[in-house]
């Protein structure tokens, strides 16, 4: 099974502070997505990736930004933050093709005063 | 743009009974693969069951599900409710080809003695 793990865990950041959420995935999976969770919204895609080299926006990447330097990491840059950013977020990764199930990381909350 | 609708943000139910979550989709594109996620309390989101089959019943621990393109609806369903279904049920569509896909807004389910 897909190994996905997401650093830090907790996150406290200040206004108009920067954040690095940092992804890890250990199956060799070609892509990788970045989401946020939020209550009465679900599940909402920030940016995602192809392969290393590779980000595409999401249906919200206002505000972020992201990072994929190799096949096994993936980042999400907050490079001012704000308190609308405040959420949980999730990485995930999965092979190629519409089918294709995708495993979650543990999920990382942030909260931005 | 591709869309699901979960019309329901909380079920509630008692054990034994039987569960219906609801899941309507919108896209053009005419072969989508739709896809049951669940999440329980302080876990991520994992794959439950997924199908691109229309008028095909798939099933997995219990639960099942048919995609019926005529009425663009992917319910989720099982005959009797436990403890353990407690949880936070996504509907997800791939339809583009991109590799994206969209989550519904969720349903949690509660299901007490």
């Amino acid at each position: 099974e897909a190994a996905v793990t997401q650093s830090p865990r907790n996150k406290v950041a200040v206004t108009g502070g920067k954040v690095t959420l940092s992804c890890n995935q250990t199956n060799n999976h070609n892509n990788m997505y970045w989401y946020r969770q939020d209550t009465g919204h679900g599940l909402r895609l920030i940016h995602y990736s192809y392969g290393a080299g590779s980000t595409e926006k999401g249906d919200i990447p206002d505000g972020y930004k992201a990072s994929r330097p190799s096949q096994e990491n993936f980042s999400l840059i907050l490079e001012l933050a704000t308190p609308s950013q405040t959420s949980v977020y999730f990485c995930a990764s999965g092979e190629g093709g519409v089918y294709a199930e995708q495993f979650f990381g543990p999920g990382t909350r942030l909260t931005v005063l | 743009g591709d869309s699901v609708t979960q019309t329901e943000g909380l079920v509630t139910l008692t054990e034994g009974l039987p569960v219906m979550l609801n899941c309507t989709y919108q896209t053009i594109y005419s072969n989508p693969f739709l896809f049951w996620y669940v999440q329980h309390l302080n876990e991520s989101p994992r794959l439950l069951l997924k199908s691109f089959t229309d008028n095909k019943r798939t099933e997995h621990q219990g639960f099942h599900a048919t995609l019926h393109k005529s009425s663009s609806s992917f319910h989720l369903q099982k005959s009797s409710a436990q403890l353990s279904d407690s949880a936070l049920y996504y509907c997800a569509l791939s339809a583009t080809g991109g590799y994206k896909v969209v989550f519904g807004s969720g349903t949690r389910l509660l299901v007490s003695p």
